[in-house]
């Protein structure tokens, strides 16, 4: 199975919003309200940021928030600062396979 | 919540290596853990899964037959055998930790150890 696809890169000034897309198929996003978002800042471990599609660990500004509608999720990032800038990654359920990776977003702020 | 990986380096194609990691700073044994790795520069994988308990193991399809995830709650330590490894084996090797009662979303990493699979 081919990963989740997200755009490469996007960017935002601080204080703006972005929004990363996350797209599969039916048989993972689409399928599941399992999708969750990571984020990796350059040579750190990934850090969880929004679990079951809407959900934040303890920790994670309200900044941050997802959402999903068919067989796309969405991490939207309010209020951008300059410590937000990093790679994202979304992850999914799949079933039988069971778990994908979307390929990364390099945010720019 | 620590987790520490070890037992990463350089291996030949077609050679095994252990990984380990440490776990501390919570109750190991009621927590699913996990493998996933990250090749130079790319994305992250999933690799493999253990329920809390052992009694449920998943692998990914690229390493299945190869890789065996296992653990020793009684030394909180989790495991990744790997055998017949490859070149695109090649990847840092995080452990990971399922948040409680999930074993997919995982909510404390270990820092990585690397793996290098060439002649």
């Amino acid at each position: 199975q081919s990963a989740l696809t997200q755009p490469r890169s996007v960017s935002g000034s601080p204080g703006q919003s972005v929004t990363i897309s996350c797209t599969g198929t039916s048989s993972d996003v689409g399928g599941y309200n399992y999708v969750s978002w990571y984020q990796q800042h350059a040579g750190e471990a990934p850090k969880l940021m929004i679990y079951d599609v809407t959900k934040r660990p303890s920790g994670v500004p309200d900044r941050f928030s997802g959402s999903k509608s068919g067989n796309t999720a969405s991490l939207t990032i309010s209020g951008l600062q300059a410590e937000d800038e990093a790679d994202y990654y979304c992850c999914s359920y799949a079933g039988r396979s069971p778990l994908m990776f979307g390929g990364g977003t390099r945010l720019t702020v | 919540v620590q987790l520490v990986e070890s037992g990463g380096g350089l291996e030949q194609p077609g050679g095994s290596l252990r990984l380990s990691c440490a776990a501390s700073g919570f109750t190991f044994g009621s927590y699913a853990m996990s493998w996933v790795r990250q090749a130079p520069g790319k994305g992250l994988e999933w690799v493999s899964t253990i329920s809390d308990g052992g009694g449920y193991l998943y692998h990914a399809d690229s390493v299945k037959g190869r890789f065996t995830i296992s653990r020793d709650d009684s030394r909180n330590t989790l495991y990744l055998q790997m055998n017949s490894l490859r070149a695109e084996d090649t990847a840092v090797y995080f452990c990971a930790r399922g948040l409680r009662g999930s074993y997919y979303n995982f909510d404390s990493w270990g820092q990585g150890t690397l793996v290098t699979v060439s002649s």
